[in-house]
């Protein structure tokens, strides 16, 4: 297996475009989690899907952020309008879901905003 | 979620014995403690998981304290490819979906010749 797969690796935009980040998991891990990581409040969990379901969105920051999981082989993280304090790096991660699993992460999309 | 408490940073020799200390004095007793790391520019990496005895596989052993308030790392024979930021997180057990996992500010590691 090639792991989580996330794309694009690095993304430059300006702020008030729309960024969409892509993340691919492990087949049949039915459990996934996005993530922020910046130097000021280091590794954010954002949101987290089960069977494709979201379970918690409580690390969303507002309204500019949605994530979705329109099956178990995809999941999309969407950011309109961006904002320079966006800039971070995003971590997607799944887990087979079972009792007390490891998650793995994939290596990251690193998003800079202008 | 209990609080986990790290030191900020460690440093160790080539070739000597890592001990990562991580203090979780409000674990409940039905979270495990995980520990991860993330080398440079990566993603993290799993580790170790326990609930009260102690672990051990190919990458480190994981000691955890007969009260459970608090457990150790071990990297037995630390190589500079260690040199990470590793995480000790606390996490509630799972029913058959995955529970949160949530990142502290770990401790720095720093392998050196």
């Amino acid at each position: 297996d090639a792991g989580v797969i996330q794309s694009p690796r690095h993304e430059v935009t300006e702020m008030g475009q729309e960024v969409t980040l892509r993340c691919k998991p492990i087949s049949g891990h039915n459990s996934l989690f996005w993530y922020r990581q910046t130097m000021m409040r280091g590794l954010e969990l954002l949101i987290y899907f089960n069977n494709n379901v979201p379970i918690d969105d409580s690390g969303m920051p507002e309204d500019r952020f949605s994530a979705k999981m329109p099956n178990a082989s995809f999941s999309t993280l969407k950011i309109q309008p961006s904002e320079p304090r966006d800039s971070a790096v995003y971590f997607c991660a799944s887990s087979p879901g079972q009792l007390n699993t490891e998650a793995f992460f994939g290596q990251g999309t690193r998003l800079t905003v202008v | 979620d209990a609080k986990t408490t790290q030191p900020p940073s460690m440093d160790c020799a080539e070739g000597r014995a890592a001990n990562l200390p991580c203090n979780h004095s409000t674990i409940s007793g039905n979270e495990y403690v995980y520990w991860y790391r993330q080398i440079h520019s990566q993603g993290p990496q799993y580790i170790i998981h326990g609930l009260k005895n102690n672990e051990t596989n190919e990458m480190a052993s994981l000691i955890i304290t007969e009260d459970r308030k608090s457990s150790t790392l071990i990297l037995p024979h630390a190589t500079l490819r260690d040199t990470a930021v590793y995480y000790c997180i606390v996490r509630a057990r799972s029913t058959g979906t995955a529970s949160k996992l949530t990142f502290g500010t770990g401790t720095r590691l720093q392998v050196t010749l």
